[in-house]
Parts: C-alpha cells; sequence; structure tokens
C-alpha cells in the first residue's frame, strides 16, 4: 500500500519567504509526526498530532513555525520569515496509535533550501 | 531522556553478519529499545525493537544484554542494500517521542 508522501521533494526559498511543507500519512493512521534532519545529524523532534489536535509542539524551535491537521489526515507544516538556518530535511512519520511499541512510517522528506 | 551511544562507522564484507552495539548504560526499566535505518536519500525505516528478550525478525536480530545496559543488532548476511545509518533509540513506554542520536553509518564491501 501508500506510504507517507511529502511533498515538495525539495523547495529552494529566500530569506525572509513562507513555505508550507504538505504530508500525507498512511490512511488510517491516526498519529502524525514533524521531524527536521540536518546534514550528518539523526533527526530531531518538532511535533506531534494525534487526530487534529497538537498534542505535543515540545520541539518547534520558535513562534515562526507551525504545523497544522484539520481534518486529522494530512498536515502541514509552515515557516514564516525563512532564516538560512532552517535548511534542513523536513520528515513527517505517522504511525496507527502513538507509543513505544507502535513503528513509525516515515516519508522521504523534503529538502529545504534557504538562500 | 536517556540516551544511547553507538560507534559512528562500521564496516562489513558483504554476506558476512554484523554486529551493531549499542550502549544504553541509563535505560530505565520501562524503555524500549528501538532500531531504525536510514538509507541514503530516504526517511528511516523500522528494524525492530524489544524490552528485555531478544527478538527475531525478518529483517535482524535484536540481542539485549541481561541488565539491559547494552544491546547488538545482529544483520545475519549483509548485502548492499544494508548500507544505511542505523540509530538505536530508547522510547518510553507510553510516550512516542524518539530522541536519534547520530547513528551507525554501516559500510557493505562487495
Amino acid at each position: 500500500g501508500a506510504g507517507v508522501s511529502q511533498t515538495p521533494s525539495n523547495k529552494v526559498t529566500e530569506k525572509g519567504k513562507y513555505v508550507e511543507l504538505r504530508c500525507d500519512p498512511i490512511s488510517g493512521h491516526t498519529a502524525l509526526y514533524w521531524y527536521r534532519q540536518s546534514l550528518g545529524q539523526g533527526p530531531e523532534f518538532l511535533i506531534y498530532f494525534q487526530g487534529t489536535g497538537a498534542a505535543d509542539d515540545s520541539g518547534l524551535p520558535n513562534d515562526r513555525f507551525f504545523a497544522v491537521r484539520p481534518e486529522g489526515s494530512v498536515s502541514t507544516l509552515k515557516i514564516q520569515r525563512t532564516e538560512r538556518g532552517d535548511s534542513a530535511v523536513y520528515l513527517c512519520a505517522s504511525s496507527f496509535f502513538s507509543g513505544s511499541t507502535h513503528e513509525q512510517f516515515f516519508g522521504p522528506g523534503t529538502r529545504l533550501t534557504v538562500l | 531522556d536517556a540516551k544511547t551511544t553507538q560507534p559512528n562507522s562500521m564496516e562489513s564484507n558483504e554476506e558476512e553478519p554484523v554486529h551493531l552495539p549499542c550502549n544504553h548504560s541509563t535505560i530505565s526499566g520501562t524503555d524500549y529499545i528501538h532500531w531504525y535505518r536510514q538509507l541514503p536519500s530516504q526517511g528511516p525505516e523500522y528494524v525492530i525493537h524489544g524490552l528485555t528478550s531478544n527478538v527475531n525478525n525478518r529483517m535482524a536480530s535484536l540481542a539485549i544484554a541481561e541488565d539491559r545496559k547494552s544491546s547488538t543488532l545482529i544483520l545475519h548476511r549483509a548485502t548492499l542494500r544494508d548500507a544505511a545509518v542505523y540509530y538505536c533509540i530508547l522510547v518510553t513506554s507510553g510516550t512516542y517521542k524518539y530522541i536519534f542520536g547520530t547513528g551507525t553509518r554501516l559500510k557493505v564491501l562487495a
């Protein structure tokens, strides 16, 4: 079946611009996660959704970052006034339930480059 | 969150077994040990997880030390497709947050 998909696969923007990154989770998965991965590092947790609500946004670096999941399926990560330091691969994952024994399925990521 | 320590890189010959170590000396009794791997230009993918007992699945085996302060991911016959970064992650029971380290980059030699 279809896995987690993310669009666009690559995004190049200029400093100060607004960007939106989209994640389509696996159908039926209630939990959705966003991570950010810088070069040479492991993924870093950003935010977790259970259904439509953000259950944990403790990983968002500052208020320029925001994410929504209005219908409990597709999610959009929004970054305002982008900075060069925001350049990274943004990964989305989903799972049937959240929890320590439930596998997270990751998408291929969106590579964001801020010039 | 309990942390894990892994070697930065390892090499293996094709079709030979590979033992990838992970130290987690501050593990608590409710922490599950998860392994994920990340192939080039892809998101991480699940490999295996366990709590106390050794685990086997179609991809790998997980050997957990009796004191749970270390574990080893075993790939029984490495192939070129197994070249990836392998992450050992502790996940506390009832939580969902993965704290990734820098992982072990496995190189498989033909």
